[in-house]
C-alpha cells in the first residue's frame, strides 16, 4: 500500500523557534492534509493543499503541496507552548486510483516545546 | 461548530468478547470512516461507507469487523470477537462530497 515518510520524528524547541517538518511518499496524492492531534482527541485538520505547488499560509502555520505530488511540508513560525502536539501529514486520492478519500498518515512529528 | 461525537471514549472489554463503538457523524456528511491508531503509533485506515455500504476497507478490517449505519444517524463499527491487539484508539470521521474531513474524539479500546 501507499506509505508516507514523515520526519523528523520528533523535535524539541525553545519558544519563539520556528519548526519545519515534511512528508514524502513515492505514490502522487490529489491532495495533502496537516492534522494536529493533542492527547486523548482525534486529528484536526491545521491545513489542506489541493493543487501540487500550492502554498497556503493558517495564521502562524505555512504548508506547501510538492510540485510533484510527492511531497509536503508545514512551517510553523514563533512556536509557543500550545503548538505542542503530534503533528500528522495524510495524503488523500491517487491519480486515477479509485480511492472513496481514504487517508494515508504519516508517522507523525512529536513536538515539544520548552518556555 | 458541529461534530462527530463518538461513545463511549474509553471501553475495556475482555478477550474474544464482542464490542459496538458508535458514532453519530455531522447530519451533512456522505462519507464516512473509520480509523485505528495503536499506542504511539499512525492513524490507519479501517473502512470508507458510503450510500449505506462499505466502499473501500483496509486489510485490517477483516471478517471480524463490520459497520452498520442502522437508523440514518449512528455509525458503528462492531468486533466480533476482540483480541489483545485490537487494543487501540478508533476515530470515526465523515465529510462531505469535498474534501474536508472531519474526525471524532475518538473511543480507546482496551482488550484484557
Amino acid at each position: 500500500g501507499q506509505q508516507l515518510n514523515q520526519s523528523p520524528q520528533s523535535m524539541f524547541i525553545q519558544e519563539g523557534e520556528d519548526v519545519s517538518m515534511n512528508c514524502t511518499s513515492s505514490s502522487i496524492f490529489n491532495t495533502w492534509l496537516w492534522y494536529k492531534q493533542d492527547p486523548g482527541e482525534g486529528p484536526v485538520l491545521l491545513i489542506a493543499l489541493y493543487k501540487a505547488g500550492e502554498l497556503t499560509s493558517n495564521g502562524r502555520l505555512t504548508a506547501q503541496f510538492g510540485i510533484t505530488r510527492k511531497d509536503s511540508f508545514l512551517n510553523i513560525s514563533a512556536s509557543i507552548p500550545s503548538d505542542v502536539g503530534i503533528y500528522f501529514c495524510a495524503g488523500q486520492g491517487n491519480a486515477g486510483g479509485t480511492s472513496y478519500g481514504k487517508l494515508t498518515f504519516g508517522q507523525g512529528t512529536i513536538l515539544t516545546v520548552h518556555p | 461548530e458541529p461534530e462527530v461525537t463518538q461513545t463511549p471514549s474509553h471501553q475495556v472489554t475482555q478477550m474474544g468478547q464482542e464490542v459496538i463503538l458508535r458514532c453519530v457523524p455531522i447530519s451533512n456528511h456522505l462519507y464516512f470512516y473509520w480509523y485505528r491508531q495503536i499506542l504511539g503509533q499512525k492513524v490507519e485506515f479501517l473502512v470508507s461507507f458510503y450510500n449505506n455500504e462499505i466502499s473501500e476497507k483496509s486489510e485490517i478490517f477483516d471478517d471480524q469487523f463490520s459497520v452498520e449505519r442502522p437508523d440514518g444517524s449512528n455509525f458503528t463499527l462492531k468486533i466480533r470477537s476482540t483480541k489483545l491487539e485490537d487494543s487501540a484508539m478508533y476515530f470515526c470521521a465523515g465529510r462531505q462530497e469535498t474534501y474536508g474531513y472531519t474526525f471524532g474524539s475518538g473511543t480507546r479500546l482496551t482488550v484484557v
